[in-house]
């Protein structure tokens, strides 16, 4: 299975911050990577598909990057709406794979 | 606007069955390959397994701790999928949420929408 790895785990930010969030696959998996927002209490929502493919209805403060095995979700100014829990999949290959989730917090 | 419902969770002790159901809507159900993950309390999100269309045999995979227990199925004359569980275990305490691949490949997929989630306890 390919393994998923966020780096932070946790992070604290204020409102207007830039933010980046780090997710390294254990093997290339190509750009088939996804980025997950959950609010607490809620079913995850696709924010970022293929890598870098802005979801319909998501703010253009979300961006995604990378192939291979490094990839990054950036938000490039936090809002309070933003709050929330991060996380990356794998799409490459069966079994379907996450990170173990980002929380950003409010400093 | 494309819609999933998730019922069927509940209590059940260790070693019982359960059968969940996730109703869809907004959709050409028949073409749509479905997705289950699920996350344990305070924990992240696992990938539970998926099944494909009918169009391609309805095929399902299943992640390794499921796989022999669980079983993915589908009704496309009532729009819903299923996630039969049995021999349960603590472990498999979650909320279980289904979702719709919404890609066009293999991998070249993702999860959208998801449903707002069942939850599954399993204790004695």
């Amino acid at each position: 299975d390919i393994q998923m790895t966020q780096s932070p785990s946790s992070l604290s930010a204020s409102v207007g911050d830039r933010v980046t969030i780090t997710c390294r696959a254990s093997q290339s998996i190509n750009t088939y990577l996804n980025w997950y927002q959950q609010r607490p209490g809620k079913a995850p929502k696709v924010l970022i598909y293929v890598a870098s493919n802005l979801q319909s209805a998501v703010p253009s403060r979300f961006s995604g990057s990378g192939s291979g095995t490094d990839f990054t979700l950036t938000i490039s100014s936090l809002q309070p709406e933003d709050f929330a829990t991060y996380y990356c999949q794998q799409s490459d290959s069966i079994p379907w794979t996450f990170g173990q989730g980002t929380k950003v917090e409010i400093k | 606007e494309v819609r999933l419902v998730e019922s069927g969770g509940g209590l059940v002790k260790p070693g019982g069955s359960l059968r969940l159901s996730c109703a869809a809507s907004g959709f050409i159900f028949s073409n749509g390959w479905m997705s289950w993950v699920r996350q344990a309390p305070g924990k992240g999100l696992e990938w539970v397994g998926r099944i494909k269309s009918n169009v391609v045999g309805a095929t399902t995979d299943y992640g390794a701790p499921v796989k022999g227990r669980f079983t993915i199925s589908r009704d496309d004359s009532k729009n819903t999928v299923y996630l039969q569980m049995n021999s349960l275990k603590t472990e498999d305490t979650a909320v279980y949420y289904c979702g719709l691949y919404s890609g066009s490949s293999e991998s070249y997929n993702w999860l959208d929408p998801w449903g707002q989630g069942t939850l599954v306890t399993v204790s004695s």
